[in-house]
């Protein structure tokens, strides 16, 4: 049981390229979201699925793009990556949205855009 | 919106002294309250849950206590190691995760 998986661990982009960050989850949770986190900021909401083919924008969306084809997978998409965009991305999964729900993380992404 | 502060962001402790770690929520409507310890460089782990309905919740030497009507929650760890040294996120469930900035905890040897 592998819980969450991001890949890559590390990224460095040129900016105005575009990049697919990978996630992936085993525990069969319908409930899936993306957060990036910036220093002293907290993390913040940027896409989220509650199950297969359901997407809807969080609190920081722009430049970022989602779907959601299967169960498992919950890849983000930075269309044309900005240096705003350096950051460090967290995918999260939970069984579902409401109570009784606990959230589990991967590892994080850890984006460079020079 | 939901708006999550955490206090203090910083604290630096002899080992063996208890730690109070402090989170605040303006909108007591949620689901749960979730604590997360992060380690430099890695991800989130979850410590504790809380439901709504409840009014604290144990493991080990943390204990988190929820007043949702004050729109607070208290991380307590007791006899505090050097091992307890990390970044601690709280995170309030109501429908989406709003998180705090977080407490970064030094426990010194």
């Amino acid at each position: 049981n592998a819980g969450v998986t991001q890949t890559p661990k590390f990224q460095v982009l040129k900016t105005g390229q575009s990049m697919t960050l990978q996630c992936a989850q085993d525990m069969n949770h319908e409930y899936m979201s993306w957060y990036r986190q910036d220093p002293g900021m907290g993390l913040r909401l940027i896409h989220y699925s509650v199950g297969a083919g359901i997407t809807d924008q969080g609190e920081v969306p722009n430049g970022y793009n989602v779907s959601r084809s299967t169960t498992e997978d919950f890849p983000l998409r930075l269309l044309s990556a900005a240096p705003s965009q350096t950051s460090v991305y967290f995918c999260a999964s939970s069984y579902s949205s409401g109570k009784n729900t606990e959230a589990f993380f991967g590892q994080g992404t850890r984006l460079t855009v020079v | 919106k939901q708006e999550v502060t955490q206090i203090p962001a910083a604290l630096s402790v002899p080992e063996g002294e208890n730690l109070v770690l402090n989170c605040s929520f303006t909108d007591s409507a949620i689901y749960n309250l979730q604590w997360f310890r992060q380690d430099p460089g890695k991800g989130l782990t979850s410590l504790l849950l809380i439901q709504s309905s409840q009014r604290e919740q144990t493991s080990g030497r943390l204990n988190a206590s929820l007043d949702k009507s004050s729109g607070r929650s208290t991380l307590y760890i007791a006899a505090s190691q050097p091992g307890d040294s990390a970044t601690y996120l709280c995170a309030v469930n109501d429908y989406k995760l709003s998180f705090g900035a977080g407490t970064t905890v030094t426990v010194r040897a």
